[in-house]
């Protein structure tokens, strides 16, 4: 079992201090991703990544780093310098090629107080 | 660039009430096309998806059929369920966006009994 594994289900930090997210993942695919959701809206993207030990910026990079060493795993900082990081963190997998669908994990839900 | 439209939520309907949500899109060349559910506190679930244009994707009683000529993939359901209250996501993925895919901003249904 597992599939995509996102840990833990609610974080919960205090202001200033930096938090790192999990994603794993045993489906065997090359390309990870992460999304920002806020309450009501849309899918954001942070960062990407098709290939170990390499990744690039989504579209609201900033205030996040991310780190790619092994297929498997694509965890998620996010920093002090992100100013508003109270949200809803999903991870996805996929092929990496064009065309195709990207499969989500249940999400991280980061509350900073 | 690409882009997708959903029609503006929140939709509410009564129990076996007949669903449709609009999706229309932009993209160079014929994307492909796809529809999430996230149901509340989870990740974004795969639906359907279609990957040329005709097709028809369908899924536990979902439809959408891709329309080229008027660059459409809308989702219906012939009677809806309390069960099927949700936020649904078209996306599509086209060669121009790589392995990105672009998300519609998510139309909210909610099933009264």
């Amino acid at each position: 079992d597992g599939g995509i594994t996102q840990s833990p289900k609610y974080l919960f930090r205090k202001e200033g201090q930096n938090v790192t997210l999990s994603c794993e993942q045993n489906l065997n695919h090359d390309a990870m991703y992460w999304y920002r959701q806020d309450p009501g809206q849309g899918l954001r993207l942070i960062y990407y990544s098709q290939i170990v030990n390499d990744f690039q910026k989504g579209d609201i990079a900033e205030g996040y780093s991310v780190s790619r060493e092994k297929k498997e795993s694509f965890p998620l900082t996010v920093t002090s310098a992100q100013k508003n990081p109270t949200a809803f963190y999903l991870c996805a997998v996929g092929p990496g090629t064009s065309y195709n669908e990207q499969f989500f994990g249940p999400g991280t839900r980061l509350t900073v107080l | 660039g690409n882009s997708v439209t959903q029609m503006e939520g929140p939709v509410t309907l009564s129990e076996e009430a007949f669903l449709t949500i609009n999706c229309t899109y932009t993209a160079t060349g014929y994307p492909s096309l796809f529809w999430y559910v996230q149901y509340p506190g989870e990740g974004l679930q795969l639906l359907l998806k279609a990957t040329k244009a005709d097709d028809k994707g369908s899924n536990k009683g979902f439809e959408a059929t891709y329309r080229k000529e008027t660059t459409s993939f809308h989702l219906e359901k012939g009677s809806v369920q309390v069960s099927d209250s949700a936020v649904y996501f078209c996306a599509l993925s086209s060669e121009t966006s790589g392995s990105r895919l672009t998300f519609g901003e998510g139309t909210q249904l909610t099933v009264n009994p």
